[in-house]
């Protein structure tokens, strides 16, 4: 089955400065990677998905970039504000039963210092 | 578009008690919802996948009588967590995927402790 790798698992930069958080998946059928940011005690909330059909995505400051033969996915947030703090997860589905289920990292927990 | 609620959102119990958590995609219809459980800062850990009209499918290790799953409808699943204990204390959440895509919304989560 899936498994996904997310690294690394807390991260610190200051305002402004650019922030990368890594993935690895294991499985090379998947074709679908979500991303989700979770602020404190809040439900996960979609930022930003890529299919396998492309290469990089990018939504404003944020993009994500996939390298299948790798099998790494990566997301990118540029020009960091606090309001970026939050828990960053991966995702990759697990297709099982018929079902596109995910199976997520272990997130990343960013801080933005002003 | 794409909102999904939670109800409660947060709820204390005693041991032994069961516990219903609602389910709702407000704005559209949800054919398979799944459920998690998130422990305090770890990752979200799918327990079951919930299809509207058939039986839910429970991942590895999760027991089906103690987590009980009913899909009733395209906008509604509910969890009730059977004879609740201390360490089924822990951050529930739902999420809906939409017709025909593989896109899943979360809901608000609901908070259970047992005391």
């Amino acid at each position: 089955g899936e498994n996904v790798e997310q690294h690394p698992s807390t991260l610190s930069v200051q305002e402004g400065d650019s922030a990368v958080i890594k993935c690895t998946y294991s499985d090379s059928a998947s074709n679908y990677f979500p991303w989700y940011k979770q602020e404190l005690g809040k439900r996960p909330q979609l930022i930003i998905d890529i299919r396998s059909n492309v290469g990089e995505k990018k939504d404003q400051r944020i993009a994500v970039t996939l390298n299948k033969t790798a099998k790494h996915f990566s997301l990118h947030i540029t020009e960091t504000q606090p309001e970026d703090s939050a828990v960053y997860f991966c995702a990759a589905p697990r297709i099982s039963g018929g079902y596109n289920k995910l199976i997520f990292g272990a997130g990343t927990r960013l801080a933005v210092h002003p | 578009g794409a909102v999904v609620s939670q109800h409660p959102s947060r709820v204390i119990c005693k041991s032994g008690t069961s516990v219903k958590i609602e389910c709702r995609s407000l704005d559209f219809q949800a054919t398979t919802m799944f459920w998690y459980r998130q422990f305090p800062k770890q990752s979200l850990m799918l327990m079951a996948t919930s299809n509207e009209g058939s039986k839910a499918t429970y991942e590895q290790g999760v027991e089906k009588d103690k987590f009980l799953i009913n899909h009733a409808s395209l906008t509604l699943s509910t969890l009730t967590v059977t004879s609740a204990h201390p360490e089924d204390s822990s951050f529930y959440i739902c999420s809906a995927e939409g017709q025909g895509t593989d896109t899943q919304y979360f809901g608000p989560g609901t908070r259970l402790t047992v005391l």
